[in-house]
């Protein structure tokens, strides 16, 4: 069965801080879809990134990174200078071939100023 | 800007009445999405659709759910007899036919079952 790690609970940083989330999945299928999601306190999910099982380049957009390793079954992302605005709860995710659709916990994110 | 805007905001009912959520997804978007969120927990899959039937659905999405898009526009689901554990909030999403890595969400709707 598919299942999705965020063993981070709750990060705090101080701003202009680099920051990593860790995701951890687990799936026997080959072919698979990863994501990341960004909740802010005001509630509404926010798409981040899906990648794809074929795809292990690394994917930067702004500030934002994200590194997928098949070979220990993670894709992290990482929020460089961290700015107050990122402070929410950031969910990883794991779509299998079976169409199986399963989030992680979620990591609450908090930035200082 | 385009967006998906999700009605109604806050709907309140009994438990075992029905209720339809109503989503309208960005115009051009092929493909649309049901998920949860029961407060303070994670985020749950619930349904994909696209040309005008399932791809996808979670075992949460049981015989009490249904989706429809009844018009060009909207894509709703209903809950048919509603307990007292579907009380959450409820996003829609979709995605457009060139981009189908992408998903847009509306602000969602908050069900609270009595």
């Amino acid at each position: 069965a598919q299942k999705v790690t965020q063993a981070q609970t709750e990060i705090s940083v101080v701003e202009k801080e680099d920051v990593t989330l860790d995701c951890v999945y687990e799936t026997r299928d080959t072919t698979y879809y990863l994501f990341w999601y960004k909740q802010p306190p005001s509630g509404e999910l926010v798409f981040l990134i899906r990648r794809n099982s074929f795809d292990e380049q690394n994917e930067i957009s702004g500030r934002y990174s994200w590194n997928f390793q098949k070979s220990t079954s993670s894709f992290n992302f990482t929020i460089t200078a961290s700015q107050v605005v990122d402070s929410a709860v950031y969910f990883c995710a794991l779509m299998d071939y079976g169409q199986n659709f399963v989030f992680g916990p979620g990591t609450r994110l908090s930035v200082l100023p | 800007e385009p967006e998906v805007t999700q009605t109604p905001s806050h709907q309140v009912t009994q438990m075992g009445q029905e209720v339809i959520l109503r989503c309208v997804p960005i115009s051009n978007h092929l493909y649309f999405y049901w998920y949860r969120q029961i407060l303070g927990q994670k985020v749950e899959f619930l349904v994909s659709f696209y040309n005008n039937e399932i791809s996808e659905k979670s075992e949460i999405f049981d015989d009490q759910f249904s989706v429809e898009r009844p018009d060009g526009s909207n894509f709703t689901l209903k809950i048919r007899s509603t307990k007292l554990e579907d009380s959450a909030m409820y996003f829609c999403a979709s995605s457009p036919p060139t981009d189908t890595d992408t998903q847009y969400f509306g602000p969602g709707t908050r069900l609270t079952v009595l």
